[in-house]
């Protein structure tokens, strides 16, 4: 079935970094460009990054511009998240999600993974 | 910067009502919305995009409507697995963004 399981979520001080992994199954990971959208805690929904298909092109909310990188190994069906700097506003569950095609939607989702930004 | 705003925050309903949810936008854009879906410690579950097409596996009690600025999802008959937190997502081209509205909870009346 279709599945992305995130990873590499935890604990980590301020101004240090961490990389998140999300693996792909269940269908052809090449096909389809992805996301990460996080949340953070009792808050909505904020969308992060998206890098196309072939890791082409890549796109950052503002607020992760420049400490944030999206990153893709389609021989391994795996996404990534390198992310610099982190601030404690950083804190939330992070997900990954794939891109049904520009303008129609995240159609499948991992399970997330949680980032702590503390000291 | 587009900027969703979505509401009523809370909806109170009984099951078996209707609920009627609404996403506005700061200014026009194409019909790339998105609904979701998020039950608490749950991932979101798209339910609608291009406005008003409904996600492989939705039931049809779940509609989506509008354009412009004005959007709306409606659930016609609640059921107790539609208490949920629904989020409206907008898609915009250039520069590529997404971005979501702040969401509305549905709770049971």
């Amino acid at each position: 079935q279709l599945q992305l399981v995130e990873s590499g979520g935890g604990v980590v001080q301020p101004g240090r970094s961490l990389r998140l992994s999300c693996t792909a199954s269940g269908f052809t990971f090449t096909s389809y460009g992805m996301h990460w959208v996080r949340q953070a805690p009792g808050k909505g929904l904020e969308w992060v990054a998206l890098i196309w298909y072939d890791g082409g092109n890549k796109y950052y909310a503002d607020s992760v511009k420049g400490r944030f990188s999206i990153s893709r190994d389609n021989s391994k069906n795996t996404l990534y998240l390198q992310m610099n700097s982190l601030r404690a506003e950083d804190t939330a569950v992070y997900y990954c999600a794939r891109d049904r095609t520009p303008g129609y939607g995240m159609d499948v989702w991992g399970q997330g993974t949680t980032v702590t930004v503390s000291s | 910067e587009i900027v969703m705003t979505q509401s009523p925050a809370t909806l109170s309903v009984s099951p078996g009502e209707r609920a009627t949810l609404s996403c506005r936008a700061s200014q026009s854009f194409s019909s790339n919305l998105a609904w979701y879906q998020q039950k608490p410690g749950q991932a979101p579950r798209l339910l609608i995009y291009g406005a008003s097409t409904r996600a492989t596996g939705i039931p049809a009690r779940f509609s989506g409507s509008g354009s412009g600025t004005e959007f709306t999802l409606t659930i016609s008959s609640l059921q107790s697995e539609d208490f949920a937190v629904y989020y409206c997502q907008q898609y915009n081209n250039w520069p590529p963004t997404w971005t979501f509205g702040q969401g509305t909870k549905v709770e049971i009346k």
